[in-house]
């Protein structure tokens, strides 16, 4: 099974800074097609998952450009360009290149300082 | 738009059984993979099971193998979950989620219904 890692998995962040959440698979996400399926869910509190990020770095429709994705092979990156008090919630990495079973991270909680 | 609506959940004893039910709108179901994923009181998000388009592929997560089967209706635009011999660990938010293009990329979820295991 493929295990995806995230750091840190608590991110204390001031209002209009940077956050940058790390997502780590324990093996290559490259599909035999040549996409890598690795989405990045947002969950605010109280609320289901929502998807931001599509096959690494491709934006949601409606997702606010200050979100951002990148990455290859087995390390990944969701970074927020200036943090808004509506972005508080857990980040989640997801793998879908090898399966069954689809692999979650364990969550980066992003709050306000 | 893409509307998924949970039903059937609701508190039930160790080794009991129920069935889940995820009502689709605002979209072809019938075109399209489905999964279930469950979410445990103050946890991470765990993939439960995925069902093909057309119901002819299933796969399972270690955990509920054997006990519970994802099915579909196209005819209904719904797609279930039988959740049998129940256990406290099974305790969870479950939420169904449409796929696209491939069965690795969730799109959509629903708002989950709770499940509670519990004597």
């Amino acid at each position: 099974d493929v295990v995806m890692t995230q750091s840190p998995l608590s991110l204390p962040v001031t209002l209009g800074q940077p956050a940058s959440i790390s997502c780590r698979s324990s093996q290559s996400l490259v599909h035999s097609n040549g996409n890598i399926y690795l989405n990045w869910f947002q969950q605010r509190p109280g609320q289901p998952p929502r998807r931001l990020i599509y096959k690494v770095s491709n934006r949601d429709s409606g997702v606010p450009d200050r979100f951002s994705g990148s990455g290859s092979g087995t390390d990944f990156t969701l970074k927020i360009s200036r943090v808004e008090a509506e972005d508080v919630g857990v980040y989640y990495c997801m793998q879908g290149t090898h399966w069954p079973p689809f692999t979650f991270g364990p969550g980066t909680k992003v709050d306000i300082k | 738009q893409v509307l998924l609506v949970e039903s059937g959940g609701g508190v039930v004893q160790p080794g009991g059984s129920l069935r889940l039910s995820c009502a689709a709108s605002g979209f072809t179901f019938s075109g399209y993979g489905m999964h279930w994923v469950r979410q445990a009181p103050g946890k991470g998000l765990e993939w439960v099971a995925f069902i093909h388009l057309d119901g002819s592929n299933e796969k399972y997560a270690d955990s509920v193998k054997g006990r519970f089967t994802i099915s579909r209706d196209n005819s209904k635009n719904t797609l279930y979950l039988q959740m049998n011999s129940l256990r406290t660990e099974d305790t969870a938010v479950y939420y169904c989620a449409k796929v696209i293009e491939t069965a690795g990329n969730i799109d959509y979820w629903g708002q989950g219904t709770l499940v509670t295991v519990s004597s």
